[in-house]
C-alpha cells in the first residue's frame, strides 16, 4: 500500500531551527512536494523535490533521499508567522498527489 | 480577483437540504479539483477535471454532484449529507493534468461544511 508518514505536532522556539521529516512508501515517485497550511487558510506551495539533495529556498530548505524513502523540510530563523501545519505529498508512478495528514507546527516566543 | 475563490466560506446545512459549493480560479490554469479535509487526516481527491473533462472520480458517494461549465469555475453539489460528511472542502487548479512531474496546485481558502 502507499503510506505518508509526518509527526502530528512539533513546537519550537522563535529564532531557532526546525526539522520536519516526512517518510514514505509508493508505487513509484514524480517527486516529493511541501506546502504549508496557516489555520482556515489555504495551503500555499514551499518547495518540490524530484532529485537527491538538499534545495534551498530562503529561510526554508527540502531535502529528499529516494533510496530512505525519505525528506524534510528544515525552517530557520523561526518566526510566529511560522505557525502552520506542513503538508507532505508524494506524486505517484500515475502522476497522482499521495498526501500525509501534515504536521501542525508550533512555534512559541 | 486573481488565485483560487471558494464561495461560501462557511455552510451550515440539514440532511435533505440541497446546496452547491463554488469555485473560480482566474490563472488562466486547465485542471480543477475537489478535495476534502478532515481534521487530522490526509488530503482525500474526490474529482479532478482536465480541460473540462472529468478524469478522476475517487470513489465518491453520489450526494457529491460535481460541475465544470468551463475551466475557470468548479461547482460541488451537494444533496442529502450525512454528518460524516461536515468537513473543509478544498478547490484547487493547476496548470494542466497530464503527468507533469512538477504539476503545482493553487489552493482556494476552502468551505467549512457542517452537516446537522
Amino acid at each position: 500500500g502507499q503510506n505518508i508518514d509526518q509527526p502530528t505536532e512539533m513546537t519550537a522556539t522563535e529564532g531557532a531551527i526546525v526539522q520536519i521529516n516526512c517518510t514514505y512508501q509508493t508505487s513509484g515517485f514524480n517527486g516529493l512536494f511541501w506546502y504549508q497550511q496557516h489555520a482556515g487558510e489555504a495551503p500555499t506551495f514551499l518547495s518540490y523535490n524530484v532529485l537527491d539533495g538538499l534545495e534551498e529556498k530562503g529561510r526554508f530548505s527540502s531535502f529528499l533521499s529516494r533510496s530512505k524513502g525519505y525528506s524534510y523540510l528544515l525552517l530557520k530563523e523561526l518566526q510566529m508567522k511560522d505557525s502552520a501545519s506542513y503538508l507532505c505529498a508524494i506524486m505517484d508512478s500515475n502522476y497522482q498527489l499521495i498526501w500525509g495528514a501534515g504536521t501542525k507546527l508550533i512555534i512559541k516566543p | 480577483e486573481t488565485g483560487v475563490t471558494q464561495t461560501p466560506r462557511h455552510l451550515v446545512m440539514g440532511m435533505t437540504n440541497k446546496k452547491s459549493l463554488k469555485c473560480e480560479q482566474h490563472l488562466g490554469h486547465n485542471a480543477m479539483y475537489w478535495y476534502k479535509q478532515s481534521a487530522k487526516k490526509p488530503l482525500e481527491l474526490m474529482f479532478v477535471y482536465n480541460f473540462k473533462e472529468q478524469t478522476e472520480n475517487n470513489s465518491v458517494p453520489s450526494r457529491f454532484s460535481p460541475e465544470c461549465p468551463n475551466s475557470s469555475h468548479l461547482f460541488l453539489h451537494l444533496h442529502t449529507l450525512q454528518p460524516e460528511d461536515s468537513a473543509l472542502y478544498l478547490c484547487a487548479s493547476s496548470q494542466d493534468n497530464t503527468g507533469s512531474g512538477a504539476n503545482v496546485l493553487t489552493f482556494g481558502a476552502g468551505s467549512r461544511l457542517t452537516v446537522l
